[in-house]
């Protein structure tokens, strides 16, 4: 079945460092992939998406892109702030029949707390 | 906001009692899922209904179960509850068109005492 697999966390970084976040994947066909973010005590925002090999998802200064080589799609943002501390979960959609879609598959999360 | 609406925000029981979540989607959307976030489990899916027709199911025990009403809100029925269910639980909808994009709500948070 599929598989989502993010690096472990916690990742402790200073403001202004960058970020890479790893996710990789495993799935039949070809899911689109997605990165979401929970803030403390709040529920998951959709971050970014791509639906297809080599489309680069971007928002609020984060990227991710679809390598569908390496079966990855690594969350990257050149400078975080101390408003980026969430917890960051990269998921793929499973293609339910036709072009419907079923669920998301996610993994484990990872911390991120940005200090000053 | 996501325009997706969860009650209750939180919820406190005992063991052996039943509850019922409530979800409304986003205005048009047909789709609604059910995801379970705990500790050991990550976010696993539950269960997805379309236009009120069940979709597809995950892990979803026995003891639970789903419907989605003809006004598309859904509710999720949790019985027999062990403490092991404490978790949140979210609900997502979908776009009309099918998209893939799923929108959360807020979620409710379940303890089991």
């Amino acid at each position: 079945g599929n598989s989502v697999t993010q690096m472990e966390g916690p990742v402790t970084l200073s403001e202004e460092a960058f970020l890479t976040i790893n996710c990789t994947y495993t799935a039949t066909g070809y899911p689109s992939l997605f990165w979401y973010v929970q803030y403390p005590g709040e529920g998951l925002q959709l971050l970014l998406k791509a639906t297809k090999a080599d489309d680069k998802g971007s928002n609020k200064g984060f990227e991710a892109t679809y390598r569908k080589e390496t079966t990855s799609f690594h969350l990257e943002k050149g400078s975080v702030q101390v408003s980026d501390s969430a917890v960051y979960f990269c998921a793929l959609s499973d293609r339910a029949g036709g072009t419907s879609y079923g669920k998301l598959t996610f993994g484990q999360g990872t911390i991120l707390t940005v200090h000053p | 906001d996501s325009g997706v609406t969860q009650t209750p925000k939180h919820l406190i029981t005992a063991t052996g009692q039943r509850v019922t979540l409530r979800c409304s989607p986003r205005s048009g959307d047909l789709s609604v899922y059910w995801y379970q976030q705990s500790l050991d489990q990550g976010l696993q899916f539950l269960i997805q209904y379309y236009n009120g027709e069940e979709r597809a199911k995950g892990n979803i025990l026995e003891r639970f179960s789903a419907q989605q009403f003809p006004d598309l809100h859904s509710e999720l029925n949790l019985s027999s509850l062990e403490l092991g269910d404490s978790a949140l639980y979210f609900c997502a909808s979908s776009d009309r068109t099918g998209g893939d994009t799923q929108y959360f709500g807020p979620g409710t948070r379940l303890t089991v005492l």
